[in-house]
């Protein structure tokens, strides 16, 4: 079964206290692995995508990388409003599907 | 740029009654168009999506169905609501397969 699993489920940091989240996949024929960010009451919105092991991608204080088991979202010198749940999914292969994990709360205090 | 509109914000709905969410998209054409739901400690779930007019295909058998009447404009409905229905219905699109998909800012559904 297809399967996107995210840990911590929350994670609290101090202001530029930097940390990872993990997304670790089983996702067959995983054609994409995306990273999303979505405040409370909000839609996602769109951080990465990345599609082949050893990619890395790059946004402000957000690091995105891929492995062939897993994916890291580093958060360097993270502030308060970083503050949010971050999603990760993968896309099945030879579908439309993407396949959700649940998610990494993250809070950032001041 | 491309936007996307989706409506109401929130909604309650007594169990029975039906159910009609509207997306439209702006500024792309033919785009794919999915509608998910995301309940609370779960992961959001695909309900439907489209790759064209007319073009529903449904990855969860239930209470629902939707529609494509345009290209750019989907549409989630229910006949009668159940209580299981209540939760946060998100509409997205997408250029195609490979690409990110980019969300609406969702309906919070609440059926009583």
């Amino acid at each position: 079964e297809d399967q996107v699993t995210q840990s911590p489920e929350a994670l609290r940091l101090q202001e530029g206290e930097s940390s990872s989240l993990n997304c670790s996949y089983t996702v067959s024929g995983l054609r994409g692995l995306f990273w999303y960010r979505q405040d409370p009451g909000k839609g996602p919105e769109f951080l990465f995508t990345l599609y082949s092991a050893g990619e890395e991608k790059e946004k402000e204080r957000l690091k995105a990388t891929l492995t062939k088991k897993e994916s890291f979202l580093h958060i360097t010198a993270p502030k308060p409003e970083d503050s949010a749940t971050y999603l990760c999914a993968g896309l099945k292969g030879g579908s439309e599907k993407l396949v959700f994990g649940k998610g990494t709360k993250l809070t950032v205090n001041p | 740029s491309q936007t996307i509109h989706q409506w109401p914000a929130t909604l309650v709905q007594p169990v029975g009654s039906p159910l009609s969410l509207e997306c439209t998209v702006e500024g792309t054409s033919n785009p794919n168009l999915y509608w998910y739901r995301q309940a609370a400690g779960r992961g959001l779930q695909l309900l439907f999506y489209s790759v064209g007019i007319g073009q529903i295909s449904s990855e969860v058998p239930q209470n629902l169905s939707a529609s494509r009447p345009q290209d750019r404009q989907f549409i989630l409905s229910s006949k009668k609501l159940l209580l299981s229905d209540s939760g946060f219905y998100l509409c997205a699109w997408s250029l195609d397969r490979r690409t990110e998909a980019f969300f609406g800012q969702g309906t919070r559904l609440t059926v009583v």
